[in-house]
């Protein structure tokens, strides 16, 4: 049982827009940025946003992330092929032993 | 360009014990800290823990406190995750990642390593 929740999978279709949400509570999204990752089919996670809502160089800008309270969204506009992947949110979580890395358990995006 | 090259697939029986390596460059070693991220077979990522390579100290998550070993050599700019005896529960692919201090941006990846426990 993951610390985040995600929803297990997602889908769209070529063009459309597409949310991920990402819930948590006040000792980790409530107090501390969320950050998204990308894992492609095989290959090793990628930053895919950062800050809430700050996109890495070389991120298209059809990417977008958000914070609201205790909660997380990613958006995905114009929706590709090759976006077809799992995605995670990932935040600090400030436990009894200090500051833990808690990920959300991923949603699998599948493009119809 | 930033990298993180992890060392081979690995194949071990139980009990037996592994260390694996991920070898940082283009970048001040010493400046950023590295966390491993283990990824069971067809399930989600799961912290293990950092380590600041300038002064060794490491933080564990505690589901993998006292099962695996966070350690690094900043001479030859390289981190390194072992086990002391590992177990079929261990079968996984094991990635490190660069972090800035005090916050959670992993980037970059290393490209991963396989371990596989089995007698």
């Amino acid at each position: 049982q993951s610390v985040l929740t995600q929803p297990p999978s997602a889908s769209g279709t070529p063009g459309q827009r597409v949310t991920i949400s990402c819930s948590g509570s006040s000792s980790n999204i409530g107090s501390n940025t969320v950050n998204w990752y990308q894992q492609l089919p095989g290959t090793a996670p990628k930053l895919l946003i950062y800050s809430n809502n700050q996109r890495p160089s070389g991120v298209p800008d059809r990417f977008s992330g958000s914070k609201s309270g205790t909660s997380a969204s990613l958006a995905i506009s114009g929706l590709q092929s090759e976006d077809e992947a799992d995605y995670y949110c990932a935040a600090w979580d400030d436990s009894l032993n200090g500051k833990d890395v808690v990920f959300g358990g991923g949603t699998k995006l599948t493009v119809l | 360009e930033v990298q993180l090259v992890q060392s081979g697939a690995e194949v071990k029986k139980p009990g037996e014990s592994l260390r694996i390596s991920c070898k940082g460059s283009g970048y001040s070693f010493t400046s950023y800290w590295i966390s491993w991220v283990r990824q069971m077979p067809g399930k989600g990522l799961e912290w293990m823990g950092r380590i600041d390579p300038s002064d060794s100290y490491t933080n564990y998550s505690p589901s993998f406190q006292g099962h695996v070993t966070i350690s690094a050599d900043k001479s030859i700019s390289t981190a390194y995750l072992q086990w002391s005896s590992l177990k079929a529960s261990d079968t996984a692919m094991y990635y490190c990642a660069r972090q800035p201090l005090a916050m959670v941006t992993f980037d970059p990846w290393g490209q991963g390593t396989l371990v596989t426990v089995s007698s």
